[in-house]
């Protein structure tokens, strides 16, 4: 399979604990997208990359969710201190991206219940 | 008020039937516009791009309104299959960041 690959694909955690996933993006895409999507919403922007480089924070980010793409091929996005409100799927998405755009190709989401 | 609005549904519809919704968007800056399709608990899917002059792919019909702000999308002969989310997306901005609409539900009856 040489889509957008997310792991751990389901995980149960208790409030206050740290949790990470991992998003290994199609191979050679520049770009990688993190999103976030509660039922009933569409998804909400994180962050997102191109190449190694964090280029954009929403405002959605607190303090206690870091991202990271070392070498410019994985991802992690990291939350610690996990609270009820954190519970939600979390969408990695990876592109091609030229100056005239690109089409984004989603993961099939982790999904994190913090109770 | 959010930048994109879709009405969240869900809408029933038999099945053979033609079924429209539209999508509205404030930001008039939005550049390029999409449609999504998300079945549940899965992730997101490029249905396809709509572009102003109107495009059709198979039983699919999309339209661009830049002057109302709003975009449109037409299922002919509904199948069963075509049961899902369907979500309304702009993008704007020099970095093209994806606004998304929460979604219309559709719900295709046999």
């Amino acid at each position: 399979d040489t889509g957008v690959s997310q792991d751990p694909r389901h995980k149960i955690t208790k409030r206050g604990q740290n949790v990470t996933f991992r998003c290994d993006p199609i191979s050679e895409h520049n770009r990688l997208y993190w999103y976030r999507q509660t039922l009933g919403q569409g998804p909400e922007f994180l962050t997102y990359f191109q190449n190694e480089a964090q280029l954009e924070k929403s405002r959605l980010l607190s303090d206690r969710f870091s991202a990271e793409r070392p070498k410019g091929s994985f991802s992690t996005l990291e939350i610690q201190r996990t609270e009820q409100g954190d519970s939600a799927m979390y969408l990695c998405a990876s592109s091609l991206f030229f100056r005239s755009g690109d089409t984004i190709y989603f993961g099939e989401g982790s999904w994190l219940t913090v109770v | 008020r959010k930048e994109v609005e879709q009405d969240p549904g869900p809408f029933n519809v038999p099945e053979g039937a033609t079924v429209a919704f539209n999508c509205t968007y404030s930001n008039s800056a939005s550049q390029s516009f999409f449609w999504y399709r998300q079945d549940c608990r899965k992730e997101p899917k490029l249905l396809m791009s709509v572009y102003s002059s109107g495009n059709e792919d198979g039983r699919f019909t999309a339209q661009l309104n830049r002057a109302s702000q709003y975009i449109s999308l037409l299922i002919r002969d509904s199948k069963l299959s075509d049961s899902a989310t369907y979500l309304c997306v702009a993008r704007r901005g020099s970095n093209y960041q994806l606004i998304w609409g929460a979604g219309t539900k559709l719900i295709i009856k046999p």
